[in-house]
């Protein structure tokens, strides 16, 4: 069984605030590591998949690093605004195949 | 163009009755793939069909579970005999193959088992 672990559950931030989030994985069999945004009600969002080790990866105000060396990632988000308001999934793909093994999720909220 | 679509949206059925769920795919996306979460879980693997391989199916729970994806492209989840654990979100999801793919996916089925 696969353990992949997000930290903290739950993050209540102020609009404008900085924060970021940590996935942790398996540091053998990697293939790829990929970070997902889940708004309610809708489909989960692909945000970035990271292969490489030392990886750094971004789009707008989110950017998310990797460690597949000690098994970990960090999402960051600078800035934010209520919009990001959202559950952050990790997802490991092992080189044993295409599935993904997701972490428990970070659920973010933004107030105004 | 149209991403990943499912149907129903909900469903709420009798413990003990069938239930199938249904995903169609990104068109030429020849990796499909099925996943639910439970109130309180994560997001679980069920089972992954690639090309006109066998499916990968090391994640369904149990025999009452099945799948199959008609003509490369349109897939049905089975449930049969379904029990009140088998409440639960199920998800589908399509990427362009093998390797290092985005995985786009459907909206869901929320499955309420009475």
């Amino acid at each position: 069984i696969l353990n992949v672990e997000q930290s903290p559950q739950s993050l209540h931030v102020q609009e404008g605030d900085s924060t970021n989030f940590t996935c942790s994985f398996p540091s053998s069999n990697f293939y790829a590591l990929h970070w997902y945004r889940w708004e309610t009600a809708k489909s989960p969002e692909a945000l970035f998949v990271m292969t490489l080790n030392g990886d750094e990866k971004k789009k707008g105000r989110i950017s998310a690093t990797l460690n597949t060396k000690e098994g970990y990632s960090y999402l960051y988000i600078k800035g934010s605004q209520p919009e990001d308001s959202a559950t952050y999934l990790c997802a490991f793909e092992s080189n044993a195949g295409n599935m993904l093994t997701f972490g428990g999720g970070t659920r973010l909220m933004v107030k105004p | 163009g149209a991403g990943v679509s499912q149907s129903p949206s909900n469903k709420v059925t009798e413990k003990g009755k069938d239930v199938e769920l249904r995903c169609d795919p990104i068109s030429g996306h020849t990796a499909l793939y099925w996943y639910r979460q439970s109130l309180g879980q994560g997001l679980e693997f069920l089972i992954y069909f690639q090309g006109n391989s066998a499916p990968d199916k090391s994640g369904l729970p149990s025999d009452r579970f099945s799948a199959e994806r008609t003509g490369g492209s349109v897939s049905t989840l089975t449930i049969q005999r379904t029990q009140q654990e088998d409440s639960a979100v199920y998800l589908c999801a399509s990427s362009s193959g093998q390797g290092i793919y985005e995985q786009y996916f459907g909206p869901g089925t929320r499955l309420t088992v009475t």
